[in-house]
C-alpha cells in the first residue's frame, strides 16, 4: 500500500533557528500533501495544503512566512519552521493523496515531534 | 466551512463489551467520511470508512452508520479488546479533498 515517509521524526532546537521537516511519498505520487500540527491529547489541526510546483495554502491563523512549505516535486513536501520558538513545539504530521487515482485516502507519515528550548 | 463534533471525549468499556462514538457534521455537500485510530505518538491509521451514497458499512468489529440527514455517523466496536484502546478521530469531507476531523475521543478498554 500507499507509503509516507515523513523526516526526522523528533528534532530538539535551540529558539531563534529553524528547523526543516520532509514529506515523501515513497511508492506513489501526491499531487496534494497536507500539514497538520497536533497538540498533546487534541485532534489534527491543519495547517496547509501543498500542492506540487504551486504556492501552499495555508488555513486561517497559520503565519506562512513562519511556516515555509515548498512541494517542488510530486513525491516530496518539506515544511520549515522559521525562527522557531518554544511555543512552536508540537507534533507535525503530514499526509498525502495518491495522485489521479480517484481514492480518497489520505495516508500519513510517522510525524515529527518538535522541542523548541 | 466543515465544522465536526465528536461524542463522547473519553470512554471506558469493560473488554468485550461494545463501544460506540457518535460524531455530527455540518456541511452537507461533504461526502466522504473516514475513522481514524491512533496509539500515543504514532501516526493515525484509516480503520473504516463509509461514503454518503452508503448507510452502514462493516468491517469484522468494527462498524460504521451514515444518517445524512441528521448529519451523523457513528462508529461501533464490538467484542472490544485491549489493543483497541487509542484515540479515534472523525473526520468529514469530500472527494479528493482534505478531512476535517473531530476533536476526538480516547477509548479505555479495561481487562
Amino acid at each position: 500500500g500507499a507509503v509516507v515517509s515523513q523526516h526526522p521524526s523528533w528534532v530538539i532546537c535551540k529558539s531563534g533557528t529553524s528547523v526543516k521537516i520532509e514529506c515523501r511519498s515513497l511508492d506513489f505520487q501526491a499531487t496534494t500533501m497536507f500539514w497538520y500540527r497536533q497538540f498533546p491529547k487534541q485532534s489534527l489541526m491543519l495547517m496547509a495544503t501543498s500542492n506540487e510546483g504551486s504556492k501552499a495554502t495555508y488555513e486561517q491563523g497559520v503565519e506562512k512566512d513562519k511556516f515555509l512549505i515548498n512541494h517542488a516535486s510530486l513525491t516530496l513536501s518539506t515544511l520549515t519552521v522559521t525562527s522557531a520558538h518554544p511555543e512552536d513545539s508540537s507534533f507535525y504530521i503530514c499526509s498525502a493523496i495518491e495522485r489521479d487515482t480517484g481514492a480518497n485516502v489520505l495516508t500519513f507519515g510517522a510525524g515529527s515531534r518538535l522541542t523548541v528550548l | 466551512g466543515e465544522n465536526v463534533e465528536q461524542h463522547p471525549s473519553t470512554l471506558s468499556v469493560q473488554e468485550g463489551d461494545s463501544a460506540v462514538i457518535k460524531c455530527t457534521y455540518s456541511d452537507s455537500a461533504s461526502n466522504y467520511f473516514p475513522w481514524y485510530k491512533q496509539e500515543l505518538g504514532k501516526r493515525p491509521q484509516l480503520i473504516i470508512d463509509i461514503r454518503s451514497n452508503v448507510g452502514e458499512k462493516k468491517d469484522q468489529r468494527i462498524a460504521v452508520t451514515l444518517n445524512k440527514t441528521a448529519k451523523h455517523f457513528s462508529l461501533h466496536i464490538t467484542e472490544t479488546q485491549p489493543e483497541d484502546s487509542a484515540v479515534y478521530f472523525c473526520a468529514a469531507g469530500s472527494y479528493g479533498q482534505n478531512f476535517v476531523f473531530g476533536p476526538g475521543t480516547r477509548l479505555s478498554v479495561l481487562p
